[in-house]
């Protein structure tokens, strides 16, 4: 089956822009996750979603960075008035149950570059 | 807090010899531990998971990881390499429900032929 998707696979843009990425994660997976991905940082988390519950958003790295999930399925991560430092591959991740044996299922990511 | 180190950024092994890539952890409670290749331009690949009984857990592409509670590490082995396993691996851990992973920086593999 498909597998988790993002789009765009390539995002270029100039400080001080807003960036939406979005994210469409396997079909009746209830869990999804956004990472990030940057030189030196290795992968970081941002934010988690699970079915209904409110949003984990200890990850985000500031109040610039915002997500949301619409009708339990695809999601979009916005950040406003984009920084250099944001810079980064962005990956969306989802799983069929948050349990804690589950592995996550990563998309492709969105390369994200601030001019 | 949790965190995972991965103490190497390069290993590297000539193709048919044994690779280890090695990863260390530290968790409050039982770890649910995780193995993750990348390619290239690619997202990340799941491995293998140890999440209880043998210590030994067989995975995708011939890989094998070892998971030793008393050392806390999870090294991912394959006993003969190929060119085509060059890539990023990074080590992954949780210890409860609803969390994210928290990974390693990665080690990048690099089999030479």
């Amino acid at each position: 089956g498909a597998g988790v998707s993002q789009s765009p696979s390539n995002k270029v843009t100039e400080k001080g822009k807003d960036v939406e990425l979005r994210c469409d994660p396997i079909s009746g997976h209830t869990a999804l996750y956004w990472y990030r991905q940057s030189l030196g940082q290795g992968l970081e988390f941002l934010i988690y979603f699970q079915g209904n519950s409110a949003p984990d958003k200890s990850g985000l790295p500031s109040d610039r960075f915002s997500a949301e999930r619409t009708g339990g399925s695809v999601s979009t991560l916005t950040i406003q008035r984009t920084q250099q430092e944001d810079s980064a591959v962005y990956l969306c991740a989802s799983t069929e149950l948050a349990g804690r044996s589950n592995e996550q299922f990563f998309g492709p990511g969105t390369r994200l570059t601030v001019l | 807090a949790q965190s995972v180190a991965q103490p190497e950024d390069q290993v590297n092994v000539a193709e048919g010899n044994p690779l280890t890539v090695k990863c260390t952890y530290s968790v409050s409670g039982n770890p649910y531990l995780f193995w993750y290749v990348q390619y290239p331009n690619r997202g990340l690949q799941f491995l293998l998971k140890y999440i209880t009984g043998d210590n030994l857990v067989k995975g995708s592409y011939g890989f094998e990881a070892e998971f030793n509670k008393s050392q806390t590490s999870f090294h991912l082995k394959k006993p003969s390499a190929l060119v085509s396993d060059s890539a990023l691996y990074f080590c992954a851990v949780r210890d409860r429900p609803r969390a994210a992973l928290i990974f390693g920086k990665g080690t990048t593999l690099s089999v030479s032929s």
